[in-house]
């Protein structure tokens, strides 16, 4: 079944300690994404992805690492997790630029 | 920089009528626009993708048409039904590059 998975789908944490939320596609996808949804601001980019070892900056990098050194893996890196971290978080991948997305189920991350 | 408005944020019809819903973006120069469906606590899947150089895309009973000088798009739903309540959101792209903006969405209630 062509997906997109994510791990873990809940994690609480606290302030300074470093996590990754995993993010992996199944479907040979060149573009991938990490996005926060937070209420009343919606679905915000925070990094993308074009190919192995290429990503960008989107809207909301602050504070966040990605790293891409296979083509099915885009890790999303809090070195120093804070408060205003808490979102719920998605990872998505296409197979061309514009392309349809395809997301995973989200990453809902409370940190204390 | 591009903001996408989603006007109502919620909308309540009875089961069985056609209805609209309503995207506008600011900067018209985009490489195409996309429709998703968001349920509670789950990730989001795409419904229409529409080219910039497209007017309309259909998909069963999902009709999505695009003006990209008036910055504006509108997802038709004929012949509501309960299972189509969620919240609906638009997305555009820039040409070039996979930088997404989201608009905050249309909760959408179906009523039996």
């Amino acid at each position: 079944e062509a997906q997109v998975t994510q791990n873990p789908r809940y994690l609480i944490t606290v302030t300074g300690k470093k996590l990754t939320v995993t993010c992996s596609q199944n479907m040979n996808h060149e573009y991938m994404s990490w996005y926060r949804q937070d209420p009343g601001l919606g679905l915000r980019q925070i990094y993308y992805s074009m190919n192995v070892e290429v990503t960008d900056k989107g809207d909301v990098p602050e504070g966040y690492k990605v790293s891409r050194k296979e083509k099915r893996n885009f890790p999303l890196i809090l070195e120093s997790p804070s408060p205003n971290q808490t979102s719920l978080y998605f990872c998505a991948s296409n197979n061309y630029l514009g392309g349809t997305q395809y997301f995973g189920p989200g990453t809902r991350l409370t940190v204390l | 920089k591009q903001e996408v408005t989603q006007i109502p944020a919620a909308l309540s019809v009875p089961e069985g009528e056609n209805l609209v819903l309503n995207c506008s973006f600011t900067d018209s120069a985009i490489y195409n626009l996309q429709w998703f469906r968001q349920d509670p606590g789950k990730g989001l899947t795409s419904l229409l993708l529409i080219q910039s150089s497209q007017r309309e895309q259909t998909s069963g009973r999902l009709n999505a048409s695009l003006d990209k000088s008036s910055g504006r798009s509108t997802l038709y739903i004929a012949a509501s039904q309960p299972g189509d309540s969620a919240t609906y959101l638009c997305a555009v792209i820039p040409g070039g590059n996979e930088k997404l903006t989201f608009g905050t969405g249309t909760r959408l209630t179906i009523i039996p």
